[in-house]
């Protein structure tokens, strides 16, 4: 079964610092997507970022980047230069390939609060 | 530019009634979504639609069901509404690696 574990319930963070959110994520399927969510105290899902298990190349999207390592099943969000509006919930989340019809499972997620 | 609406944003019920939650999409996107969120739980999958017309059970579909009858609409209905049923319920509809999500329903049953 697919499986998403986010072991960070919350994060501290000092601002301007980078800081690192671990996922790791267990499937069979050889095709698949990541993904990193990002969740306000608005509570909308934005959408940061996207790996696919085919990618050569660690995703990149402004101050997110994605460490993919195939081999241990981990695809670790990387926020560079924290900023204050980057307080929020982050969920990591997997789209298998085959019969998985396209939904997505979602971790438990990480509440990270950035410090001035 | 409204991408996925719900409607309500919120409600109160008592236990036993029922309701319905409305998704709409106006992307023209296949596949539709409808997850629960509850506090340290993160986002599951209730019910999903691959096509107008078609649903299929996610993994906490007890005490729901579902209905496809437009390609741009994918309703939730609550038949009998208990209180293990208090959740943020989100809409989400995608093609490809696409997903967009509705801003939520959040619902307390007392």
């Amino acid at each position: 079964a697919q499986k998403i574990t986010q072991t960070q319930p919350g994060m501290f963070v000092q601002e301007k610092e980078a800081v690192t959110l671990d996922c790791t994520y267990d499937t069979s399927d050889p095709s698949y997507g990541l993904f990193w969510y990002k969740q306000p105290s608005s509570g909308e899902m934005i959408f940061l970022i996207y790996q696919g298990s085919y990618d050569q190349q660690n995703a990149t999207e402004g101050r997110y980047s994605l460490n993919f390592q195939k081999a241990r099943k981990s695809a670790n969000l990387v926020i560079s230069a924290s900023q204050l509006g980057d307080s929020a919930m982050y969920f990591c989340a997997m789209r298998g390939g085959g019969g998985s019809q396209g939904n997505l499972i979602f971790g438990k997620g990480t509440k990270l609060s950035v410090k001035p | 530019n409204a991408g996925v609406t719900q409607t309500p944003k919120f409600r109160v019920l008592k236990t036993g009634q029922s309701m319905t939650l409305l998704c709409a999409q106006d992307m023209n996107h296949e596949y539709m979504y409808w997850y629960r969120q509850d506090p340290g739980m993160g986002l599951r999958l209730i019910h999903y639609s691959v096509g107008e017309g078609t649903t299929a059970k996610g993994e906490v579909p007890d005490g729901y069901n579902v209905s496809r009858l437009k390609k741009q609409n994918f309703l939730l209905g609550l038949e009998s509404a208990a209180p293990s049923q208090t959740s943020v319920y989100f809409c989400a509809s995608s093609f490809d690696y696409g997903y967009t999500f509705g801003s939520g329903t959040r619902l307390t049953v007392v």
